[in-house]
């Protein structure tokens, strides 16, 4: 059964830093990795979709790697701003036995302070 | 930009009442799901309807769910006789193939 986990839970950093979210699988079996956000009582927008041939997204300040071997993928913000504060979730679609249930993980809450 | 839409944004009842959760996936869009998220919980899984049927289901979605496209515009979730534990907010999500799923924001039920 697939497992998430992301890294940090919570973050609080000043505006203009550069951060790392960390998101890890244990099945490396994937089809593709997604990274989300999403804004408190909202739904999730979604940021970036990496298959799993690719290394790597890029979106803006965004930018999704995968290493399906070691079983982690990370979202870089670039120069963060206050409106970047929201949680940041990865899904996880796993091809095993002819299924791609997307599995989450909890997320990592970000807080940008001016 | 097209959007997923869903009503209504918060539904309250009672135990063991029936919930029709609406969703009005984007036009173009052949895949649809149906997730959940418990207050402070994981967003999980529930089902996928492709091609007027369902493709996959998580062991959640047990004999008290229903999935309908009723029209070719709405797709609908319903639960037979709503529990305490199924309170969450219920997200509905659609993709063009079984890619980028964009998100509707979500179906607030509470059952008291």
């Amino acid at each position: 059964k697939q497992e998430v986990t992301q890294i940090p839970a919570a973050l609080s950093v000043p505006e203009g830093e550069n951060l790392v979210l960390n998101c890890s699988f244990t099945d490396s079996a994937i089809y593709n990795l997604q990274w989300f956000r999403q804004d408190p009582g909202k739904g999730l927008t979604s940021l970036l979709l990496i298959q799993s041939s690719q290394r790597e997204q890029t979106s803006g300040r965004l930018n999704a790697s995968l290493d399906k071997s070691s079983g982690r993928s990370t979202l870089y913000i670039a120069a963060s701003q206050p409106g970047d504060s929201a949680t940041y979730l990865c899904a996880v679609r796993t091809a095993s036995g002819g299924s791609y249930i997307p599995t989450f993980g909890r997320g990592t809450s970000l807080i940008v302070h001016p | 930009e097209p959007e997923v839409t869903q009503t209504p944004s918060h539904q309250v009842t009672q135990m063991g009442q029936e919930v029709i959760l609406r969703c009005v996936p984007i036009s173009n869009h052949l895949y649809f799901y149906w997730y959940r998220q418990i207050l402070g919980q994981k967003v999980e899984f529930l089902v996928s309807f492709y091609n007027n049927e369902i493709s996959e289901k998580s062991e959640i979605f047990d004999d008290q769910f229903s999935v309908e496209r009723p029209d070719g515009s709405n797709f609908t979730l319903k639960i037979r006789s709503t529990k305490l534990e199924d309170s969450a907010m219920y997200f509905c999500a659609s993709s063009v193939e079984a890619d980028t799923q964009y998100f509707g924001p979500g179906t607030r039920l509470t059952v008291l």
